[in-house]
């Protein structure tokens, strides 16, 4: 099966910041990566799929790319609202696996 | 407006089984792949299995195949988990989450979840 992972897997940035969470896969995936965000105590959100198609609604300062085993979530102006871990998914073939997950809050 | 709704999720002993539901309502509900994503406490998210629009595909985790199976009613929008020889690691909230298309497993909408707890 294919291996995910996610760095870092914890930051802690300012407000205004812009932040990068990367995604590798141990195997080529295409661009069949999606991004989530879960914020304390709630469901997970879509935000981003085919590696960078924004979902409707998800705000514009959230970008993704990336193909084949390198992905990267971009956060262009860090927002209080915006803290939560966040996960990769590959969906090119089961297993649809998850990344670790990385947490991201405010310093 | 897409609505999922878990039931069936508690407590149960090592080795026992348990059935999840969830009631779907907003969407043509065979139209849509459809999963179940489990979240053990404190941990992160881990696909468990999914199910064609149709049902006639299905997948599963390594670490619940052969324990778990999958099914769907399409004639009452209902997605279901059969739970067997559970274990304590089995402990976990339980989601149901719709895909975009009849065969494609990312997830657009998700439910509240459902608790399972294995334990003696």
């Amino acid at each position: 099966d294919i291996q995910m992972t996610q760095s870092p897997s914890s930051l802690s940035a300012s407000v205004g910041d812009r932040v990068t969470i990367t995604c590798r896969t141990s195997q080529g995936i295409s661009n069949y990566l999606a991004w989530y965000q879960q914020k304390p105590g709630k469901v997970p959100k879509l935000l981003i799929y085919a590696a960078s198609t924004l979902q409707s609604g998800v705000p514009s300062r959230f970008s993704g790319s990336g193909s084949g085993t390198d992905f990267t979530l971009t956060i262009s102006n860090l927002q209080p609202e915006d803290v939560a871990t966040y996960y990769c998914q590959k969906y090119n073939s089961a297993p649809f696996t998850f990344g670790p997950g990385t947490k991201v809050d405010i310093k | 407006e897409v609505q999922l709704l878990e039931s069936g999720g508690g407590l149960v002993q090592p080795g026992g089984s348990l059935r999840l539901s969830c009631a779907a309502s907003g969407f043509i509900f065979s139209s849509y792949a459809m999963s179940w994503v489990r979240q053990a406490p404190g941990k992160g998210l881990e696909w468990v299995s999914g199910v064609s629009g149709s049902g006639s595909s299905t997948d599963y985790a390594d670490s619940v195949k052969g324990r778990f199976t999958i099914s769907r009613d399409n004639s009452k929008n209902t997605l279901y988990l059969q739970m067997n020889t559970l274990r304590a690691e089995d402990t976990a909230v339980y989601y149901c989450a719709k895909g975009v298309v009849t065969a494609v497993y990312y997830f657009d909408y998700w439910g509240q979840g459902t608790l399972v707890t294995v334990s003696s």
